[in-house]
């Protein structure tokens, strides 16, 4: 069963330009969350999203950040007009639905920099 | 602290010695996980414990929570070079409906060095 797959694992990007990380979860996971972690601190909440759903986006940034996790394919995290502020580590984690599967999942991540 | 500090910042040891790690957070919690992450990589899932436990082992692994000092430790036992890292306590909140909100909120971390 393979893990929590996460592409591109490094993207650099000039500013203005867009930005698109791409996560498949687990095999049989439906809840898919995004981390965002800057150098040297802990990982941030920003999306959580189920199959075509948004369940809390308290966590992303209102102006340029979306996030979708369609019927079929990957979750994708997209960036808009990219600032040199953006750059950091993004983790994409899947965990199981259901009491009792709190677990969460990680992918490799994908390091993000704004040139 | 925020909600999941951990403390020491930084730790240091010799191969063989225990490693303790200490957690604190701020709100009611359904869970709590440990998770370890190598320099530059991925997160790995060390261990869950819920609210309503007290004590967990896995391996070389005992975490402990006490939810009314709202505080929880992390020990490794008998440490090795490959134990070297950066661990991070995540907390996970329970919402107005009983249930997960789902986001896990994490602490700055513990970097762990252990020289052989």
């Amino acid at each position: 069963n393979a893990g929590v797959m996460q592409n591109p694992r490094h993207l650099v990007r000039r500013r203005g330009q867009e930005a698109r990380l791409r996560c498949s979860p687990m095999k049989g996971h439906s809840h898919v969350y995004w981390y965002r972690q800057l150098p040297e601190e802990g990982l941030k909440f920003m999306v959580y999203l189920q199959k075509e759903n948004i369940i809390d986006e308290s966590g992303m940034p209102k102006e340029r950040f979306s996030a979708e996790f369609p019927k079929e394919g990957p979750s994708i995290l997209r960036i808009q007009q990219v600032v040199r502020g953006d750059s950091a580590a993004y983790f994409c984690a899947s965990s199981l639905p259901g009491q009792g599967q709190e677990t969460q999942y990680f992918g490799p991540g994908t390091r993000l920099l704004v040139l | 602290s925020q909600q999941g500090e951990e403390d020491p910042q930084a730790l240091s040891i010799q191969e063989g010695e225990n490693a303790t790690m200490n957690c604190s957070y701020k709100t009611s919690i359904n869970n709590l996980q440990w998770y370890r992450q190598n320099s530059g990589r991925g997160l790995v899932h060390l261990i869950l414990i819920r609210s309503n436990e007290r004590e967990k082992h896995s391996g070389r692994l005992r975490v402990t929570l006490d939810t009314s000092k709202k505080s929880s430790s992390l020990l490794i036992t008998a440490s090795r070079a490959a134990d070297t890292a950066s661990y991070f306590c995540a907390t996970d909140a329970w919402n107005a409906g009983g249930t997960s909100y789902g986001k896990l909120t994490f602490g700055q971390g513990t970097i762990l060095t252990v020289h052989p």
